[in-house]
């Protein structure tokens, strides 16, 4: 079963260091998000992409946080400088957009396993 | 403001018993909804969906019920096992479709008792 895929799996910095993650969504998903879970806690979006535009990056804290996908495939989230507080994991989902396959729909998320952020 | 919550933040069951967990949403135009299941360390993992014009759906040891008069939704697991020990999410979409958005509730942590 095609999976996301993520990494690294595990990232330990000190702080304001700079930081990157990876994903790659299930191939012919256009829509990919980044979110962010605090351990215990809820999930954040912080930015979706449909292809390569940003669809929605308003909880984005964008002082610090950049995020890309140049060709529409994988992604990349950086962190710049690191903080203390954004120690958590960082979670990338895609799904399929309206159309794409008949009978489902485009808010069914597909999660990778996540990259586990620890800032020092 | 909108929000999906849960009711109970920790649910211990023993094996063998079946398992509800309840969510509770605000937001009577969401028309669509999904339970995931988090294990430690892992990114969530789709257990059900369901759409609004339905008040129940079967999966396999899982059913998700709907009641859009008070905006409840639970999911039922059936003989809970010692593998579904996780948190468990319910999601909506807000009532807005195809903007491919989800609000997550903050989870309920189920612990199955062997």
């Amino acid at each position: 079963e095609a999976e996301v895929a993520q990494s690294p799996r595990y990232k330990i910095t000190e702080k304001s260091q700079a930081v990157a993650f990876w994903c790659d969504p299930i191939s012919g998903h256009a829509t990919l998000y980044w979110y962010r879970q605090i351990l215990g806690q809820g999930l954040e979006l912080l930015v979706q992409f449909q292809d390569e535009s940003v669809v929605d990056d308003s909880q984005l804290p964008k002082d610090r946080f950049s995020a890309e996908r140049l060709k529409g495939v994988d992604s990349t989230l950086k962190i710049q400088p690191a903080e203390l507080g954004d120690s958590a994991m960082y979670l990338c989902a895609s799904s399929l957009v309206p159309g794409q396959a008949k009978g489902e729909r485009n808010e069914k998320l597909f999660f990778g396993s996540g990259t586990q952020l620890s800032v020092l | 403001g909108e929000s999906v919550g849960l009711h109970l933040p920790t649910l211990s069951v023993q094996e063998g018993d079946n398992s509800i967990i309840n969510c509770a949403y605000s937001n009577s135009a969401s028309d669509y909804f999904i339970w995931y299941k988090q294990e430690s360390g892992k990114g969530p993992q789709f257990i059900i969906d369901i759409r609004s014009n339905m008040d129940k759906r079967q999966g396999q040891r899982v059913t998700v019920l709907l009641n859009k008069t008070v905006k409840h939704l639970s999911l039922q697991i059936a003989a809970t096992q010692p593998g579904d020990s996780a948190v468990y999410f319910c999601a909506e979409n807000m009532g807005s479709s195809n903007t491919g958005k989800l609000i997550f509730g903050q989870g309920t942590t189920l612990q199955v008792k062997p």
